[in-house]
Parts: C-alpha cells; structure tokens; sequence
C-alpha cells in the first residue's frame, strides 16, 4: 500500500508569488490533514478534511491560504501571495475514519517551502 | 500559548540504557497521547499512544506513561539503539469538539551512541 505522498519535496518562490502543493493521501482515507512546522518549532495542525467537506480549518493562518480536496481524494493547499513568514515544512497526514480518536494519521514527507 | 511543551531539545543516551523523554501538556480537555519519531526528510512516524483512561501502555522496547494530576507524559526506550536516533514529538487529541486534530511539542532531539 502506498504511503502519503506529497509534491513538490522542496519550493523555494519570492515573496509575493503563489506556490500549490498537492498532497496524495493513502487510498481510501477519508480523513486528510494539513499541518505546517516552521523554523524547528512544534507542528502545528492547519486543517482537516473529512471526504471533500472541511471538518477543522481552525488552524489556517489567513486568508492567503486556501486548501481543497477535490472529489474527497487529493488535496491542494495554495498559498497567495506568499509571505516570509509562510517558509516552513507543510506536512499532509490521511486516516481512513471514521474519526474515531484512535485513528492512526500517517504522514507524508513533506513540501519544505522557502519564501525569499 | 502553547499546549504541549517538549523542555529537552535534545537527548543523548549509550546504546543499551535507557531513554526517558518527557512532556508536559496544560489542557485539561486532551484525552489521547501520542508520539511520533521523525528521521531527516521524512515525516512522523506513529510510535505508541495512550488513553487518558490508562496510565500506561507499553510495545516491545517502548512504554508511554501518563500522570493525569501531573499532567505529564514520557516515553521510555530500554533498550536504546542507534537507530532510534530520531526527533520524538509528544502529540495530544481532544476527543470532544476537534477529534483528529493533533498538538503537538517542539520535539526531543535523541541522540543514542554507539
């Protein structure tokens, strides 16, 4: 079984500039998160999904960041316009639900981001 | 305001003792406790977890502890090896309002030589 995948590994973009990541989660995971770690800090959570509907998006900074999840499989977090303070690794985690607490999240490698 | 605090950036234990990482959380509403190993590149990795109904839980070289009236948890390796070198994350879950969402600390750098 494939694990999470996540695209691009690494994106380094100017400050103003739009970057997509995509994430790819474990197939039949109906449960997808977002969380992002920045400077060596803890990890913070970001959003979740549950199928294609946003269940927690409690954690997304601002506005300039915007998640989907289209058709409830992948999912894309666009941030416009970049800012400094968005340079960090942005982690994707998936759980096949049906959220329960114990559900295990597994994480993707992550997309390190680097706004200059 | 963080939530779940990770006081040790950084761990380094002999191979064959034991590894004590700890943390410490302040909301009284997380019910479930997990930790996660992390190797360079890579994404966390679920290690073990425990409910707030035990205090302790334990898997092969692993054990969880949880002192609720502390509000304090740590993960005992014994014993350590070199592969366990590794950042350790402390995360905790609310089961009420926000079920899967995740908090986690800063991390334990644990060092184990050889």
């Amino acid at each position: 079984e494939a694990g999470v995948t996540q695209f691009p590994s690494h994106s380094v973009i100017e400050k103003g500039q739009t970057v997509t990541l995509r994430c790819d989660p474990i197939s039949g995971h109906d449960n997808l998160y977002w969380y992002r770690r920045v400077m060596g800090k803890e990890i913070k959570f970001l959003l979740h999904f549950v199928k294609e509907s946003k269940q927690d998006e409690s954690g997304m900074p601002n506005n300039r960041f915007l998640a989907e999840r289209t058709g409830g499989t992948y999912s894309t977090l666009k941030v416009q316009p970049a800012e400094l303070e968005d340079s960090g690794v942005y982690f994707c985690a998936s759980s096949r639900g049906p959220g329960q607490i114990t559900d295990t999240q597994y994480f993707g490698p992550g997309t390190r981001l680097t706004v200059l | 305001d963080q939530q779940v605090k990770q006081n040790s950036p950084s761990l380094s234990v002999q191979e064959g003792r034991i590894s004590i990482l700890n943390c410490d959380y302040t909301n009284s509403m997380f019910d479930y406790f997990l930790w996660y190993k992390k190797y360079p590149a890579e994404g966390p990795t679920f290690l073990i977890s425990i409910s707030s109904i035990k205090d302790k839980n334990e898997d092969g070289r692993f054990t969880v502890f949880l002192n609720k009236s502390a509000k304090h948890l740590s993960l005992h390796i014994v014993p350590s090896q070199p592969g366990d070198s590794a950042v350790y994350f402390c995360a905790a879950s609310d089961g009420g309002t926000s079920y899967g969402k995740l908090t986690f600390g800063q991390g334990t750098i644990l060092t184990v030589h050889p």
